[in-house]
């Protein structure tokens, strides 16, 4: 089983709308999760952390984290053309010297 | 503040010959991660590093790939007799000591091709 698992194909949505993102994780004990953007060609950018149970929203961001199933999501509201990027999910491995592990991303079109 | 460096951002080896990367952390950053990104691929975790100390290398290749961050001066990733197989990007990252490790921030990546 992979530690950060992405499994989703790219993902086109039209402007304006809701673009849903999952991540799965192996390791039960990890308590931090975070989300990166990545343009093709350029390095990730951290866009969103989060620690605890529930959702958390930062601007057109929202993160949502369920430890019980050990999933994490990303939405991305009113979804922009400059939204269309890689987004990679990352978890902290408690067992793995608490490295950070990436899943192998979702790329996400945006269509104007 | 500057950012995550790192050096060369483009770099052309020979099958053969040596490549040495180099990364200079954020200012009170004291964790260096390498990823390796081949196209259309995910970050492949290679290792992780603290000054002086190897944390977790169970990414790295266990032949011609080490990697070092010394008390002084930038963190190296080197590549003995390169092959076409190390064409990638090399990703290096920083984050600061336990609490918010995971808040990493990324250099801009240095391009190997092996010709």
């Amino acid at each position: 089983q992979k530690e950060v698992e992405q499994n989703s194909g790219p993902l086109s949505v039209p402007e304006g709308a809701i673009a849903s993102l999952n991540c799965t994780y192996s390791d039960r004990g990890s308590q931090s999760f975070f989300w990166y953007r990545q343009y093709s060609g350029k390095s990730p950018e951290l866009i969103m952390s989060i620690y605890s149970n529930g959702d958390k929203e930062d601007g057109r961001f929202t993160a949502q984290l369920n430890k019980a199933s050990q999933y994490v999501s990303l939405l991305i509201r009113d979804s922009q053309p400059s939204d269309s990027a890689t987004y990679l999910c990352a978890v902290i491995i408690l067992y793995g010297n608490n490295r950070l592990a990436f899943g192998k991303g979702n790329q996400v079109v945006v269509i104007p | 503040n500057a950012g995550v460096m790192q050096n060369p951002r483009h770099l052309v080896r020979r099958r053969g010959q040596e490549a040495r990367l180099r990364c200079s952390p954020m200012k009170g950053h004291s964790h260096v991660y390498w990823y390796r990104q081949l196209p259309e691929e995910g970050l492949k975790f290679m290792v992780y590093l603290q000054k002086e100390n190897i944390i977790d290398e169970s990414g790295m290749p266990k032949e011609r790939f080490s990697a070092e961050f010394p008390k002084e001066g930038p963190s190296i990733l080197r590549i003995q007799q390169v092959v076409r197989g190390d064409s990638a990007a090399y990703f290096c990252a920083s984050s600061p000591p336990t609490g918010r490790a995971g808040e990493a921030f990324f250099g801009q990546g240095t391009r190997l091709t092996v010709v």
